[in-house]
C-alpha cells in the first residue's frame, strides 16, 4: 500500500511484484525529465531518462510514462527486487536555465 | 559511465569554523557544476550553479557569502561553508553534466556521494 511518512511519501511493494511511483512536476516549459534513485548516504544515481518529444521510454526493467498533458510522469519497476528499496526523486530541466528541479521523492520499501 | 567525486564523505567541525567540500569530475571536464543541499528525509534543493572561470550563480536565499564557491578548473569545484552553525548541518552533494551531442543540455546530471557535515 501507500502512505504518506513524514516528509516521504512511501510505497511499500512485495518483492517480485511491479512498482509504480509517480511524480507531478510543475513547469509546462520543462523538456527533459529524469529518474534518480537515492540510497541511504549516497547521492542520487541515475536511472532512466525521457524527453518531452516522448510519452515512453524503456529500460533495463524500468519504464517511464511522459503524461505532458496533465504534467505527470511516472516510473515502473517490473519485478520488484530489495535492492530496489530506496528513495526515488523525478527530476524536470526547464529548458530556459538548464538546471535540475527535483521533485519531493518517494521512498519504495520492499518486502522480501 | 561519467564519475563525479567528493570529498571528504563526512566531516564534523565546531561551531564558528570553516569547511571546504571538493567536487571532481574524473573522467570529464565540466564546465558547470551543481551544488545541493539535502536535509533528512527531504529533496535535494539546488544551492547554486559554479561555472569554470566566473562566478557562481546562486538560488534565492542562499548566502553567497557563506557559501563560497571555486570554480577554478574543468575538473574541480569546491564548496566552502564559512563560519558554519549548526542550522547548517546537512548533506551536501555537487553535481555534473557531461554535454550531449550539439552540446545539449539534455543529459543527465551525474551526482558525487555527497558530504554529511555535522556542525557542532
Amino acid at each position: 500500500g501507500e502512505s504518506v511518512g513524514l516528509h516521504l511519501p512511501t510505497l511499500s511493494v512485495q518483492e517480485g511484484d511491479n512498482s509504480i511511483i509517480n511524480c507531478a512536476y510543475s513547469n509546462s516549459a520543462s523538456d527533459y525529465f529524469i529518474w534518480y534513485k537515492q540510497e541511504s548516504g549516497k547521492g542520487p544515481q541515475f536511472i532512466i531518462d525521457i524527453r518531452s518529444n516522448m510519452d515512453k521510454r524503456q529500460g533495463q526493467r524500468v519504464t517511464v510514462l511522459l503524461n505532458k498533458t496533465v504534467k505527470h510522469l511516472s516510473l515502473q519497476i517490473a519485478a520488484t527486487q530489495p535492492g530496489d528499496s530506496a528513495v526515488y526523486f523525478c527530476a524536470e530541466n526547464i529548458s530556459r536555465n538548464n538546471r535540475l528541479a527535483f521533485g519531493k521523492g518517494n521512498q519504495v520499501v520492499v518486502i522480501p | 559511465g561519467a564519475v563525479v567525486s567528493q570529498h571528504p564523505s563526512w566531516v564534523i567541525c565546531k561551531s564558528g569554523t570553516s569547511v571546504k567540500i571538493e567536487c571532481r569530475s574524473l573522467d570529464f571536464q565540466a564546465t558547470t557544476m551543481f551544488w545541493y543541499r539535502q536535509f533528512p528525509k527531504q529533496s535535494l534543493m539546488l544551492m547554486a550553479t559554479s561555472n569554470e572561470g566566473s562566478k557562481a550563480t546562486y538560488e534565492q536565499g542562499v548566502e553567497k557569502d557563506k557559501f563560497l564557491i571555486n570554480h577554478a578548473s574543468l575538473t574541480l569545484s569546491t564548496l566552502t561553508v564559512t563560519s558554519a552553525h549548526p542550522e547548517d548541518s546537512s548533506f551536501y552533494i555537487c553535481s555534473a553534466r557531461v554535454l550531449g551531442v550539439n552540446r545539449s543540455y539534455n543529459s543527465p546530471l551525474h551526482f558525487g556521494n555527497g558530504t554529511r557535515l555535522t556542525v557542532t
